[in-house]
């Protein structure tokens, strides 16, 4: 099974609200990532959290990082419709990473 | 600068045939990865170079899979006798080094038929 594995798999949230994603893994890790990919082929890195932090922003995004409970969330704020696409997380494990390895992502819905 | 670069974008191929697919890296990033992604799936690992070693192999789906990367640069991922199963499309990233964010091509998109 995937190493990292988000919840929930859809959510639809109306603009302005925040939407909040969650993603669980079962390895120790150097470094967890979150993507986000739009209808269509590419991925675009969001923000890198490393296994010695906590937590992490960048602009209307929030990671945090529980690894004592294996966990990772994203919270994007005062969501716009442009923020619609699915979003991914990806572990990359302390002993090997390079090898990272994505779950099956959350598919977000922001409605106008 | 230029970012991760990946030819064709889109390739039909017949049974048994074999393929080439090829990615560019952003210049100066020593790690690649290939990654297979299935319609509405997330993404499979295939392999990922460290410079021009590959540390781990052990996501090739079969010995029909292989990839090389020469001068630490461009990548070439080769599947032989393709099968129907192979069709998905196929991700490239490059990173500084296997510890910092991947950039992701746009993709090849494979068909077989």
């Amino acid at each position: 099974s995937q190493q990292g594995e988000e919840d929930p798999q859809a959510l639809s949230i109306q603009e302005g609200e925040n939407a909040t994603m969650n993603c669980s893994y079962k390895t120790s890790i150097n470094n967890l990532q979150w993507y986000r990919q739009n209808s269509g082929r590419g991925l675009v890195h969001l923000i890198l959290i490393r296994s010695n932090e906590r937590e992490k922003h960048s602009g209307r995004l929030r990671v945090t990082l529980d690894t004592s409970k294996k966990s990772s969330s994203l919270l994007i704020t005062a969501s716009r419709a442009a923020d619609t696409a699915s979003y991914f997380c990806a572990t990359a494990p302390y002993t090997n990473a390079g090898k990272s390895t994505f779950g099956d992502g959350t598919t977000l819905t922001v409605k106008p | 600068g230029a970012g991760v670069s990946q030819s064709p974008s889109n390739k039909v191929t017949e049974k048994g045939k074999d393929v080439e697919l090829r990615c560019d890296p952003i210049s100066g990033h020593t790690a690649l990865y290939w990654y297979r992604q299935s319609l509405g799936q997330g993404l499979e690992f295939l392999i990922y170079f460290q410079g021009n070693s590959a540390p781990d192999k052990s996501g090739l789906p079969s010995d029909r899979f292989s990839a090389e990367r020469t001068g630490g640069s461009v990548s070439t991922l080769t599947i032989q006798r393709t099968q129907q199963e192979d069709s998905a499309v196929y991700l490239c990233a490059s990173s500084l080094s296997d510890v910092h964010e991947q950039y992701f091509g746009p993709g090849t998109r494979l068909t077989v038929t």
